[in-house]
C-alpha cells in the first residue's frame, strides 16, 4: 500500500512565522503535490514536483514555496505566515504524471 | 475561475437510494476524470476514474456517466449504505502538459440508515 505521511496533524502558529510542512512518500514515486482544501473551494494546487530539486506552480503558489531535496520528501514552507492561509492542506504523491493520486491525512494548520 | 463544477453541494438519502452527483467541465483537453472519496479526517481517496472513450464504467456499486457532448459526468452509488457518508470530489486533468488535477468543490453525501 502507498503511504504518504505528514509531519502533524494539527498545527497553530502565528501571523509572520515561517512555517514548515513535511510530506514524506515510501513507494518512490515521482511526481509529488501539495493542496490546499476549504469549505465550497474544493482543493487548490500550490505547488507539484516532478523530480527531485523540480517544482512548478500550481494555481495559487503566492505566499508558499516547496523543496523537494530527496525523491520521497516535499515540503511546503509559509515565508510568513497570515490568517488566510489558515486551512487544511493535503499532500499527494504520484506514480505517473497522469496516475492517481494517493493523498496523506491532511495537516490542519490555523494561523493566529 | 472553478474548472470543474460540481453539484450538489451536499445531499442526504436514505439507506438504499441511488444518489447521484453531478459535475461538469469546460474544457475540452480534459481526458481524464477521477472521482475521490474523503471520510472526515483522512485525506482524499481515488474511487473510480473514466477516459472519455467510454460512456460508463462500473466498479462495485459505484459508476461513472459520462457525456462527451455535454462536457458532464456524473457518480452514481447503488443501494447507498450509512459508510458510504463521505465528502466526494470529481475532477479532471488535461492530456497534455503538467498533470494538474482540476478539483470540483465537493459534495457531502450523508446515508440514514
Amino acid at each position: 500500500d502507498v503511504k504518504v505521511t505528514q509531519s502533524s496533524r494539527y498545527l497553530v502558529k502565528r501571523t509572520g512565522e515561517k512555517v514548515f510542512l513535511e510530506c514524506v512518500q515510501d513507494m518512490d514515486h515521482e511526481n509529488m503535490f501539495w493542496y490546499r482544501q476549504d469549505p465550497g473551494l474544493g482543493l487548490r494546487l500550490i505547488y507539484f514536483s516532478y523530480d527531485v530539486k523540480m517544482k512548478e506552480k500550481g494555481d495559487i503558489p503566492e505566499g508558499y514555496s516547496v523543496s523537494r531535496e530527496k525523491k520521497e520528501r516535499f515540503s511546503l514552507i509559509l515565508e510568513s505566515a497570515s490568517t488566510n492561509q489558515t486551512s487544511m492542506y493535503l499532500c499527494a504523491s504520484s506514480l505517473s504524471l497522469r496516475g492517481p493520486q494517493f493523498f496523506g491525512p491532511g495537516t490542519r494548520l490555523t494561523v493566529l | 475561475q472553478q474548472q470543474v463544477k460540481q453539484s450538489p453541494q451536499s445531499l442526504i438519502v436514505q439507506k438504499g437510494g441511488i444518489p447521484i452527483i453531478n459535475c461538469a467541465y469546460e474544457n475540452t483537453a480534459f481526458d481524464y476524470f477521477p472521482w475521490y472519496q474523503q471520510f472526515p479526517g483522512k485525506g482524499p481517496a481515488l474511487l473510480i476514474a473514466i477516459r472519455p472513450d467510454v460512456s460508463e464504467k462500473k466498479e462495485g456499486r459505484f459508476t461513472i456517466s459520462f457525456n462527451k457532448s455535454a462536457k458532464q459526468f456524473s457518480l452514481h452509488i447503488m443501494d447507498s449504505q450509512p459508510g458510504d457518508s463521505a465528502t466526494y470530489f470529481c475532477a479532471a486533468s488535461p492530456q497534455t502538459g503538467a498533470n494538474n488535477l482540476f478539483f470540483g468543490t465537493g459534495t457531502r453525501l450523508t446515508v440514514i440508515p
